[in-house]
């Protein structure tokens, strides 16, 4: 248990539907991340929040919406994506911004979209 | 552009013996180094880390090596066993600069 919960764990959407994929961590940290996994690449960063403001946005599409209401939750709104966006999305915390912060991980949410 | 890369997408070892995996990085600004590990359905977990100020870096079975000159880091698994088989994430960072991360080594330990 990492202390960082996703859900859903698994979703199929269709390219005009709009789901939220949902992060919470219960470790105090005051930074959180949103990654995009695809097959034998990289984990890509997409967004960065600290203290619930974006510090960072990795010229991510716009079809991509971030929300971070309170430093222990963080969304990602999806609307009208495309089949290349299927992927494995991670969600992250960390004490802090920066690469000296261990980041601790969520389990993902496997998104297929059709 | 990939900033940090591990060119062997899997690797195969017999237990008990070394795993050595292998990672380069191209921004000489990087100056912290993680390994995370992941298991199937779930998220990386860090490993271990080392600064750029350390060529060595020791926890138990796990030895990160740094070498700045050749921008080159190594994992070394001492000795080796069934449930480290995972995929093993390099990442790098520069203060106050997020991590950039690898693609991955499947090490897969063979009883």
């Amino acid at each position: 248990e990492t202390g960082v919960t996703q859900t859903p764990r698994h979703l199929v959407m269709g390219m005009t539907n709009k789901k939220s994929l949902k992060c919470e961590q219960h470790l105090g940290h005051n930074a959180m991340y949103w990654y995009k996994q695809s097959a034998k690449k990289p984990l890509e960063l997409m967004f960065v929040y600290s203290l619930e403001e974006r510090v960072e946005n990795n010229s991510v599409p716009s079809r991509f919406s971030p929300e971070c209401p309170n430093s222990s939750h963080l969304f990602l709104h999806l609307h009208t994506l495309q089949p290349e966006d299927s992927a494995l999305y991670l969600c992250a915390s960390s004490q802090g911004t920066g690469g000296r912060h261990e980041q601790y991980f969520g389990p993902g949410t496997r998104l297929t979209v059709t | 552009d990939q900033q940090v890369k591990q060119n062997s997408p899997s690797l195969s070892v017999q237990e008990g013996r070394i795993s050595i995996l292998n990672c380069d990085y191209t921004n000489s600004m990087f100056d912290y180094f993680l390994w995370y590990k992941k298991y199937p359905a779930e998220g990386p977990t860090f490993l271990i880390s080392i600064s750029s100020i350390k060529d060595k870096n020791e926890d138990g079975r796990f030895t990160v090596f740094l070498n700045k000159s050749a921008k080159h880091l190594s994992l070394h698994i001492v000795p080796s066993q069934p449930g480290d088989s995972a995929v093993y994430f390099c990442a790098a960072s520069k203060f106050n600069n997020d991590m950039r991360f690898g693609a991955g080594t499947r090490l897969t330990v063979k009883p």
